[in-house]
C-alpha cells in the first residue's frame, strides 16, 4: 500500500536560519508531489508541486524552493526564514489528473521565532 | 478558473443533530470534487469524492454529499453528528485537463454537547 512520510512533526527556527522539510512517499512510482502551507486561520496555499524528478513548479513567489532529487523525494528549503514562514506545511502525493484525489502527509508544524 | 466557496466558516451543531457542510464549485468542465477532514495537527484525510456516475456519494464515518450539477454544488451532511466529528472541513475541485485542485477556505465543525 502507499504511505507518505513527513518530517519532522514540529520544528522551531530563528529568523534567518536554514529550512529543510523532507517528504517521502512508498509504495507508487512517478506521483505528482505537492507542498502547501496552512496559516493560522487560514485555507490551504499551494506553494510547489512536481510531476517528475528535477521538475518543481512554483504557484507563489516567496522565500522558499523545492526540489525533487529521486522519484519519490520532495524537499521544502528555505535559506533565510522570515517570520512569515511560520505555518503548518502538508507534502502530498497523487497520479496523473488528480482524480483519485491526493494523499496528505501529517504535515509539520513550523514556528519561526 | 476552478474555484470553490464553502459558506460558513464556522459551523455549531449540537451532538446528534444534523451536520450540513456546504460547498459550491464553478468550472467550465466536468468537475471532480472531494471533501477532506482535518483533525488538530494532523494532515488532510478524504472523506469522499465524487468523480462520475452516482450523484450521492457516501464516504467514511457516515458522511454522504450530493453532486447537484444544476446548483453546482456539493454540499456535506451527516444524519446525527458525533463529538469526534469536530474537526475542519475542506471542499476541493479538480478536473480531468490535469489541473491542480483547488481547495476551498475550509468550514470549522464544531459539535456542542
Amino acid at each position: 500500500s502507499q504511505t507518505i512520510h513527513q518530517w519532522p512533526a514540529t520544528l522551531v527556527q530563528p529568523v534567518g536560519s536554514p529550512l529543510s522539510l523532507e517528504c517521502t512517499v512508498e509504495g507508487t512510482s512517478n506521483p505528482n508531489l505537492y507542498w502547501y502551507r496552512q496559516a493560522a486561520g487560514r485555507g490551504l496555499q499551494l506553494l510547489f508541486y512536481s510531476v517528475g524528478i528535477g521538475q518543481i513548479s512554483s504557484e507563489v513567489p516567496q522565500n522558499l524552493s523545492a526540489s525533487r532529487p529521486q522519484d519519490r523525494q520532495f524537499i521544502l528549503s528555505s535559506k533565510k526564514l522570515l517570520l512569515s514562514d511560520s505555518g503548518f506545511y502538508l507534502c502530498a502525493w497523487g497520479l496523473g489528473t488528480g482524480s483519485n484525489g491526493y494523499t496528505f502527509g501529517s504535515g509539520t508544524r513550523l514556528t519561526v521565532v | 478558473a476552478q474555484s470553490v466557496t464553502q459558506l460558513g466558516s464556522h459551523v455549531s451543531v449540537s451532538e446528534g443533530a444534523l451536520v450540513l457542510l456546504r460547498c459550491n464549485y464553478s468550472s467550465s468542465v466536468p468537475p471532480y470534487l472531494f471533501w477532506y477532514v482535518q483533525y488538530p495537527n494532523q494532515g488532510l484525510q478524504l472523506l469522499l469524492k465524487y468523480t462520475t456516475g452516482a450523484t450521492l456519494v457516501k464516504g467514511i464515518n457516515g458522511f454522504e454529499a450530493e453532486f447537484k450539477k444544476s446548483e453546482t454544488s456539493f454540499h456535506l451532511t451527516k444524519p446525527s453528528a458525533h463529538m469526534s466529528d469536530a474537526a475542519e472541513y475542506f471542499c476541493a475541485v479538480i478536473n480531468n485537463y490535469g489541473q491542480n485542485f483547488v481547495f476551498g477556505p475550509g468550514t470549522r465543525l464544531s459539535v456542542l454537547p
